[in-house]
């Protein structure tokens, strides 16, 4: 079955506002990574937790292996902050990354 | 310079013609992986390789395989493609199990 559950799959924001996108794992993960998708088609690092949080700007992200869970915060969102938003976690002693099915992030004046 | 770099970015081709996507990377990674992405199932693993003629099949291998001749190289390969394998692929590294993925751009393939 599906290991990273991500949450929503799509987000209307105003700008200045924020919201959180979330991912639940079946399974422990060792580390969870955050990424998104430019208007090139790349995929861009945000986050790379193995434990805890993270903050960038205004973009914070948390990891809890225990409660198999991963957060990304969008505060103050900018009309750039547009775009798709992907998790992606890693098993102990797993060999690659399992990704979320992606959040569509809308940002609107 | 950390970079992966895929070629091509766009590709269009009939429907049992052999397709071959080049991926090169130069931060001596050791781990290389081929993705696809489709609407609404995200990014799915198609293989990935340890090293150099070390492969193994991801999630989706059927009707692809690769090839590894080089640490920095990673080709895919679709023998005969079929229409339902239009998507976009994403090749990618990371130094070792787990760790970060570095992604190239993109591959837009077309089947008619």
């Amino acid at each position: 079955g599906d290991q990273v559950e991500q949450s929503p799959s799509a987000l209307s924001l105003h700008e200045g506002t924020g919201s959180a996108l979330r991912c639940n794992f079946t399974t422990t993960m060792r580390a969870v990574q955050w990424f998104r998708k430019n208007s090139r088609g790349s995929l861009i690092n945000l986050f790379y937790l193995a434990s805890g949080t993270k903050e960038n700007g205004r973009l914070k992200s948390a990891f809890d292996s225990k409660e198999r869970y991963s957060t990304l915060h969008i505060r103050d969102a900018q009309l750039e902050d547009s775009g798709t938003y992907f998790c992606a976690a890693s098993h102990q002693g797993g060999r690659a990354l399992i990704f979320g099915t992606g959040t569509t992030v809308s940002v609107s004046p | 310079d950390m970079k992966v770099t895929q070629m091509p970015r766009y590709l269009i081709k009939r429907m049992g013609e052999n397709v071959l996507l080049e991926c090169g990377q130069d931060m001596s990674h050791e781990t290389m992986y081929w993705y696809r992405q489709d609407p609404g199932l995200g990014l799915q693993l198609i293989y990935i390789s340890y090293d150099v003629d070390s492969n193994s099949e991801g999630d989706i291998p059927k009707g692809y395989r690769v090839s590894r001749k080089k640490r920095e190289h990673f080709s895919l390969i679709l023998d005969s493609a079929k229409t339902n394998q239009t998507s976009v692929y994403f090749c990618a590294s990371s130094y070792g199990q787990g760790d970060t993925l570095y992604f190239g751009a993109g591959t837009r393939l077309s089947v008619l």
